[in-house]
């Protein structure tokens, strides 16, 4: 089956421009969080959606904002653009299964960069 | 403040032979707890999940070892492959026996090199 799909792999933005990135989960999977990865921070939790709900909020401003789909594809936005948020931004689509078995799958990241 | 932590950095470990990368937690809440390799470039990729009703979960050559009283996980993989060189992450989620709500907390990752 199709893997976790985002785009644009690759952006380029300045600062205090707004953007906007795609994520498309995996077949079944109702569950979207999205991350940020950077070298100092690691990997750090942005939010979670589920069934067009967000469930958890990680610890950023307002700037980052997100939704879900009806068909479960995400979006993630970030307003007012600062050097500091580049980043690779990852999105994880995941389910839970009825054994009490969970699987998370992560797509291959935008990589943005704010000049 | 690092709730997840990953305190070696780097693990070297002869083809054939075990590794094995630990993990450590601090919240006592934290109920589901996940591996991930990943390599340069690429987004992590998903290895072996745990929850804490069990103390032992295998997959193959991954086995995933947990010890809630020292809130202590581990990873071993058996036999390590040349292929298996990457770095590796653990997380962990606070409890949610129905999953209504996941909010993982990353490592900050072990870099595993299998020498041929």
């Amino acid at each position: 089956k199709a893997g976790v799909t985002q785009t644009p792999r690759y952006l380029i933005k300045t600062r205090g421009q707004q953007v906007t990135l795609s994520c498309s989960p995996i077949s079944g999977h109702r569950s979207v969080s999205w991350y940020q990865q950077t070298p100092g921070q690691g990997l750090q939790f942005l939010f979670e959606y589920f069934s067009e709900t967000q469930r958890n909020k990680g610890n950023f401003p307002g700037r980052f904002s997100g939704r879900q789909f009806s068909n479960s594809r995400s979006e993630m936005n970030v307003s007012t653009l600062e050097l500091g948020d580049s980043a690779l931004y990852l999105c994880a689509s995941s389910r839970t299964y009825r054994d009490g078995g969970y699987e998370q799958y992560f797509g291959p990241g935008t990589r943005l960069t704010v000049t | 403040d690092q709730q997840v932590k990953q305190n070696s950095p780097s693990l070297s470990v002869q083809e054939g032979r075990i590794s094995i990368l630990n993990c450590d937690y601090t919240n006592s809440m934290f109920d589901y707890f996940l591996w991930y390799k990943k390599y340069p470039a690429e987004g992590p990729t998903f290895l072996i999940s745990i929850s804490s009703i069990k103390d032992k979960n295998e997959d193959g050559r991954f086995t995933v070892f947990l010890n809630k009283s020292a809130k202590h996980l581990s990873l071993h993989i058996v036999p390590s492959q040349p292929g298996d060189s990457a770095v590796y992450f653990c997380a962990a989620s606070p409890e949610s026996r129905d999953h209504t709500g996941n909010q993982f907390y990353f490592g900050t990752g072990t870099s595993l090199t299998v020498i041929p």
